[in-house]
């Protein structure tokens, strides 16, 4: 059974500081997602990484994939409070074409001044 | 950009009774998915629905829950006599190939 795991669960970051989100996942994949969720909304697509050593990268957001070590990363560059929300990754099940995805439990980012 | 489309946005329903949560998914998708979060807790799948048949569904998906793509562009989730536990957000999401785009969901409430 695939498990992601997500930490830390709860980040309380300054301005202005950098920081790292970790997730893991239990069995082989190629595909992981980032998304984004505010409080009583939908998820919103963050990133795509569909292989090893995939790195994307969009204003202060940074994520990368290696998929030996069945790990990705979600990097904070200088944080602003409009990047308080709920960060989940997810991960396709094993196989070809669409499998349903696996969320991890969500890591709650509130930035304060 | 294409959405998915979800309605209604809010349902408050009885205990016991049926509710059924309507979606509009994007119109080249071919995957279809149920997804639902418990307020506060992760997201997690229900059903996937693809060439007009499930195709995977998790232990949630009981026999009181069921899908339908009652003509080429709505899929719903129907739920036949509601509980307690039932309240949370439901989400549909579509997908190509890679990549999903998720509604704006339906947040259910049973009392």
């Amino acid at each position: 059974e695939l498990k992601v795991e997500q930490n830390p669960l709860f980040l309380s970051m300054q301005e202005g500081k950098n920081y790292t989100i970790y997730c893991n996942y239990s069995t082989t994949s190629d595909r992981l997602y980032w998304y984004r969720q505010d409080p009583g909304k939908s998820l919103e697509s963050l990133f795509v990484l569909l292989s090893n050593g995939a790195v994307k990268q969009e204003g202060r957001l940074m994520a990368s994939l290696d998929t030996k070590a069945r790990l990705s990363t979600l990097h904070i560059t200088a944080a602003v409070h409009d990047l308080s929300a709920t960060y989940f990754c997810a991960v396709d099940g094993p196989g070809s074409g669409n499998t349903p995805l696996v969320f991890g439990k969500g890591t709650r980012l509130s930035v304060i001044a | 950009e294409p959405e998915v489309t979800q309605t209604p946005s809010h349902q408050v329903t009885q205990m016991g009774q049926e509710v059924i949560l309507r979606c509009v998914p994007i119109s080249n998708h071919l995957y279809f998915y149920w997804y639902r979060q418990i307020l506060g807790q992760k997201v997690e799948f229900l059903v996937s629905f693809y060439n007009n048949e499930i195709s995977e569904k998790s232990e949630i998906f009981d026999d009181q829950f069921s899908v339908e793509r009652p003509d080429g562009s709505n899929f719903t989730l129907k739920i036949r006599s509601t509980k307690l536990e039932d309240s949370a957000m439901y989400f549909c999401a579509s997908s190509e190939l890679f990549g999903y785009t998720f509604g704006s969901g339906t947040r259910l409430t049973v009392v």
